[in-house]
């Protein structure tokens, strides 16, 4: 079946633009999860969402960052007035169900890398 | 918080023969789970092996297996025959109702 997918793959930006990325997760799939991978790093947690549940937003660095699930499928991620140091490979993972007793695995979208001039 | 860490951030070995990548993990918890990603150059993500807490055989996963020492906190990756195509960075995490925490990765180079 389908994974979970990700536009755009790429995005170069101007250094206060705003910008949008897309995640489309796994169909079936309650937990949604946003990372944020700097060049050579480890995965920063950025936001979950899980069902209708209020989604945890404490990774998110700062109030440019925002993040909407709309009807618990596809999310997007927003940056506004974007910044040089928020370049990065932006991932996106879903899984079938994140704080309840069934599988617990992430599977990852292929990612966004995010450039900003 | 849960914290990981991986005290190695690269390590090499020759085609064919074993690597074991280290993971240490801070955590109050009882029940939770553990895994191992690994990262290619392009970039994807995937899934090698997991293991949960309450368990205390070792998960095996064809040529991978863990070493899952709870008492210890600790949480390494066997990598038996290495393959060219196992190079890559590899992630330990830890996850606990749906947080997941990752280490900073190390990155392997399977030398032929």
């Amino acid at each position: 079946g389908a994974g979970v997918s990700q536009s755009p793959s790429n995005k170069v930006t101007e250094k206060g633009k705003d910008v949008e990325l897309r995640c489309d997760p796994i169909s079936g799939h309650t937990a949604l999860y946003w990372y944020r991978q700097s060049l050579g790093q480890g995965l920063e947690f950025l936001i979950y969402f899980q069902g209708n549940s209020a989604p945890d937003k404490s990774g998110l660095p700062s109030d440019r960052f925002s993040a909407e699930r709309t009807g618990g499928s596809v999310s997007t991620l927003t940056i506004q007035r974007t910044q040089q140091e928020d370049s990065a490979v932006y991932l996106c993972a879903s899984s079938l169900d994140g704080a309840g007793a069934g599988t617990h695995e992430q599977y990852f979208g292929p990612g966004t890398r995010l450039t900003v001039t | 918080a849960q914290t990981v860490t991986q005290s190695q951030p690269e390590m090499s070995v020759q085609e064919a023969e074993t690597v074991t990548l280290s993971c240490t993990y801070d955590t109050s918890e009882s029940n939770y789970y553990l895994f191992w990603y690994k990262q290619p150059p392009s970039r994807q993500m995937i899934l090698v092996i997991r293991q949960e807490a309450y368990k205390q055989q070792n998960a095996t996963e064809n040529r991978f297996s863990v070493n899952f020492q709870k008492a210890a906190k600790s949480f390494s990756l066997k990598i038996s025959d290495s393959q060219l195509g196992d190079t890559a960075m590899y992630f330990c995490a830890f996850m606990k109702l749906g947080d997941m925490r990752f280490g900073a990765g190390t990155r392997l180079t399977v030398k032929p």
